[in-house]
């Protein structure tokens, strides 16, 4: 069993859709969680960052982490076809660690 | 999280050349470089990490002596595949870690696409 868990879809969703996104993991010690973007031949974009468990909220994207169910999530509200891409969550215990990653997975928003 | 800047983005080169890749951390001083290697459609898959001024730790598998990595100073780390073979053809990516910050998020270089003829 892997220690970080993502469907790789893809996913597709038609333009406007609310996007859910999620990982989940094995480590308790998981602290910081991270979620990147990552559009075909680029390097990975960081969109959000959380410490520990609640919910952050960036324009339309909202992340929110759940330690007790060990489950994250990356919800991206009126979508759109910019959207499409690989979205990566990340997850790390101590600050300064080596990250680890899902799988990642392929969003397409459709028009 | 740290700007980086990795170069070059595209590289061609022929079979048993060797080629480069330099990262830059632009706005904070890295005493570590992760490297990565991406396949297509897969995740991130860490290499080596690289330390200032000392050896770089290497990831089980991952040939030492194919893949140098140099961490010249806290700005500046470099990769080089030496006698490339088309199968070294990937996608590699380096990000710096950010130590303590790290709370603010990992950071990437733009990446650099390696194509073996």
């Amino acid at each position: 069993q892997k220690e970080v868990e993502q469907d790789p879809g893809p996913l597709s969703v038609p333009e406007g859709a609310i996007v859910s996104l999620n990982c989940t993991y094995s480590n308790s010690a998981f602290q910081y969680f991270m979620w990147y973007r990552q559009y075909s031949r680029k390097g990975p974009e960081l969109l959000m960052y959380t410490y520990s468990s609640g919910n952050k909220e960036d324009g339309r994207f909202t992340a929110q982490v759940d330690k007790s169910s060990k489950y994250i999530s990356l919800f991206i509200r009126d979508s759109q076809p910019s959207d499409s891409a690989t979205y990566l969550c990340a997850m790390i215990g101590n600050a300064g660690n080596m990250l680890t990653f899902g799988g990642g997975t392929r969003l397409m928003v459709k028009p | 999280g740290a700007v980086v800047s990795q170069h070059p983005s595209r590289v061609i080169c022929k079979s048993g050349t060797s080629v480069k890749i330099e990262c830059r951390s632009l706005d904070f001083q890295a005493t570590t470089m992760f490297w990565y290697r991406q396949f297509p459609k897969k995740s991130l898959m860490l290499m080596a990490t690289s330390n200032e001024g000392s050896k770089a730790t290497y990831e089980q598998g991952v040939e030492k002596d194919k893949f140098l990595i140099n961490h010249a100073s806290l700005t500046l780390s470099t990769l080089t595949v030496t006698s490339a073979h088309p199968e070294d053809s990937s996608f590699y990516i380096c990000s710096p870690n950010p130590g303590p910050r790290g709370g603010y998020g990992y950071t990437f270089g733009s990446g650099t696409r390696l194509t073996v003829v």
